[in-house]
């Protein structure tokens, strides 16, 4: 059973559309990531959220932290081809370490 | 700019062989890990290291092992390469909860 549960598993849209994906748990956490890993490369954080209900922006991107700390969705407005990849939410677990979900693969259309 | 490099980006090693992937960073970074990546599983780690010459079991460990000699560099060791460790290895190291990953490398065990 895995911690973090993200969705969907993946998600293919045209350039232009709006998307939400999640990462959802059970459990709490003090804080949560976002990386994005392109086609080669390893992953790249996001931004990291730690307060509930916490909505952080980049760009096109929203990233907002559930009220009780257990979920947090990743809305990307106009998407553009750029923004194809994996998106992978991680947690804290211990001192430096991460645990992470099994991901969204992202492809945006032309 | 923060670097994580890795020794290979592809390898092709043949069954029973002895494998070593190399990682350095250059940010004087106490912590670095190894993690494996395989579709629909996320990121799953291997081994870990807070220290030199100190390492802990992640999730994964078997089959593995490690060596820290120096601060910089993390090697991860197959002894004895098998069909099923085929997958994507990343090396990350962090001061705190901000991981920065090397780039990859996926090695094919025939």
């Amino acid at each position: 059973t895995q911690l973090l549960e993200q969705s969907p598993q993946f998600l293919s849209i045209q350039e232009g559309e709006n998307l939400t994906v999640y990462c959802n748990s059970s459990s709490v956490f003090s804080s949560l990531q976002w990386y994005r890993q392109e086609p080669g490369e390893g992953p790249v954080l996001l931004v990291t959220v730690v307060t509930g209900g916490e909505v952080k922006k980049l760009k096109r991107l929203t990233f907002q932290f559930g009220d009780a700390r257990k979920d947090s969705s990743l809305h990307i407005t106009a998407a553009q081809p750029g923004d194809t990849g994996l998106y992978l939410c991680a947690v804290p677990r211990g001192a430096q370490k991460l645990v992470f979900g099994q991901g969204t693969r992202l492809t945006i259309n032309p | 700019d923060v670097k994580v490099t890795q020794s290979s980006r592809y390898l092709v090693k043949r069954t029973g062989e002895k494998v070593f992937l190399e990682c350095v960073q250059d940010m004087d970074h106490e912590n670095m890990f190894w993690y494996r990546q395989d579709p629909g599983l996320g990121l799953r780690l291997i081994y870990f290291s807070y220290d030199v010459k100190m390492k802990e079991k992640g999730d994964i460990p078997e089959g593995y092992s490690v060596s820290r000699e120096k601060k910089e560099r993390f090697s991860l060791i197959l002894e004895s390469a098998s069909t099923n460790q085929t997958s994507m290895y990343l090396c990350a190291s962090t001061t705190g909860v901000w991981q920065y990953f090397g780039p990859g490398t996926r090695l094919t065990v025939t």
